[in-house]
């Protein structure tokens, strides 16, 4: 299995610009979760899905932050417009079943933004 | 909601020592309890977890323990390496979502 898989690994842009996030889900996974992680507040959780259906979105900072998951193969996280203080690393995770089951972490994305 | 704090925040012990990371959770309901851990520039990665059904559970050199009573679940490490520095997060769960403690830096002195 190839795990979570995130894209892409690093992003420097500049403020202002629409950022977009990917991931790929384990296959077989049926709730996908993205994070947040920063030195200042830790691991955030953002948004989760289960079977594709947005299930709590309170984590989202702002209007600027949204996240789709189309298929139970893909989602994005975008960013538009971007700021600086969005700086942080962004994981992707997935988890089969609906409660208490490991949460799979993929390798996040480091976005930068100037 | 959920409110999980950890302890301590940084922890360094001689390689060869034990070392205990400490968690306690405010809901009663919680009732899933992962461990994981997160080497400079990876993923988290879960090491162990338990379920509320059970008191304590092993694996190798790692071992958790749970008390539902006092809500304080506990990460023991023994006979500790080099490669064991990393930060430790733990978790709890009672449906899908994991509240996250803020994590412990390991260094495991050689």
């Amino acid at each position: 299995d190839a795990g979570v898989i995130q894209s892409p690994r690093h992003e420097v842009t500049e403020m202002g610009q629409e950022v977009t996030l990917r991931c790929k889900p384990i296959s077989g996974h049926n709730s996908l979760f993205w994070y947040r992680q920063t030195m200042m507040r830790g691991l955030e959780l953002l948004i989760y899905f289960n079977n594709n259906v947005p299930i709590d979105d309170s984590g989202m900072p702002e209007d600027r932050f949204s996240a789709k998951m189309p298929n139970a193969s893909f989602s994005t996280l975008k960013i538009q417009p971007s700021e600086p203080r969005d700086s942080a690393v962004y994981f992707c995770a997935s988890s089969f079943g609906y409660s208490n089951q490991p949460q799979h972490f993929g390798d996040g994305t480091r976005l930068s933004i100037l | 909601g959920e409110n999980v704090e950890q302890h301590p925040s940084t922890l360094s012990v001689q390689e060869g020592d034990s070392a205990v990371i400490k968690c306690t959770y405010s809901d009663s309901a919680s009732n899933y309890f992962p461990w994981y851990k997160q080497e400079l520039g990876k993923r988290p990665q879960l090491i162990i977890d338990i379920r509320s059904n059970v008191g304590e559970k092993k694996d190798q050199r790692i071992a958790v323990t749970l008390n539902k009573t006092a809500k304080h679940f506990s990460l023991h490490i023994t006979e500790t390496q080099p490669e064991d520095s990393a930060v430790y997060f733990c978790a709890a769960s009672k449906g899908n979502q994991f509240y996250f403690g803020t994590g412990t830096s390991l260094t495991v002195i050689p």
